[in-house]
């Protein structure tokens, strides 16, 4: 079965950068784009981009242009998100997401489990 | 960037009843709408793709439908284990962006 294990909750101060990780297994990690989705407390759910882990081209929503980069280690079917310039309204739980359909970008079908990022000086 | 507005941001329901989650983008998206169910402390579940595309394992009380830019989400018969926050989402074009959600509660 399809399983998504990300990194622990962090702490950073204002102006650090994190650095996400998001464990696949249970299918072939190439075969899906992996998606980046943070919700801050309370608050809704926010696309912040996606990576294609075969070729590692990636799309990131203009808000995070220039501060996030996803990049992917196919060799241990991983992805990361490093989100740098931190600031107090990126605390949030950020999520990586498996794409439902192979090869296209169509839904956000399995979910890793979140990681809390708490940005406080 | 697309808009999602969702109506009602909350509504109150009794187990049984049938309910309806709307939802309307700004500009078209073909059927490029999903629907997500998130309950407290967890990650979101995908309940319904591309309109009305019903994931594996997810009840047949749950629907989709579209008129233009309206969609809907609708659940017949609702259940205890239905009392959520539910999210639409357009994957239409880059940013993909959700719907501020509605939370249904027990009435």
């Amino acid at each position: 079965q399809v399983q998504l294990v990300q990194s622990g909750a962090e702490v950073k101060k204002p102006g650090a950068s994190v650095k996400v990780s998001c464990k696949a297994s249970g299918y072939a990690f190439t075969g899906y784009y992996f998606h980046w989705v943070r919700q801050a407390p309370g608050q809704g759910l926010e696309w912040m981009g996606w990576i294609d882990p075969n070729l590692g081209g990636t799309s990131i929503a203009q808000k995070f242009q220039g501060r996030v980069t996803l990049t992917r280690a196919t060799s241990i079917n991983t992805v990361y998100m490093e989100l740098s310039g931190l600031r107090s309204d990126d605390s949030a739980v950020y999520f990586c997401a498996r794409d439902s359909e192979s090869v296209v970008v169509t839904a956000l079908g399995h979910w890793g489990q979140g990681t809390l990022i708490t940005v406080t000086s | 960037d697309i808009q999602m507005t969702q109506s009602p941001t909350s509504l109150s329901a009794s187990v049984g009843d049938r309910v309806t989650i709307a939802c309307r983008a700004n500009q078209t998206i073909s059927t490029f709408l999903n629907w997500y169910q998130q309950k407290s402390g967890k990650a979101p579940r995908l309940l319904i793709s591309e309109v009305s595309t019903l994931q594996g394992g997810v009840p047949s009380r749950f629907s989709g439908r579209a008129s233009g830019s309206d969609f809907s989400l609708i659940i017949t018969g609702l259940q205890l284990d239905d009392f959520a926050t539910y999210f639409c989402q357009q994957s239409y074009g880059p940013p993909w962006t959700f719907g501020q959600g509605t939370r249904v509660e027990i009435k």
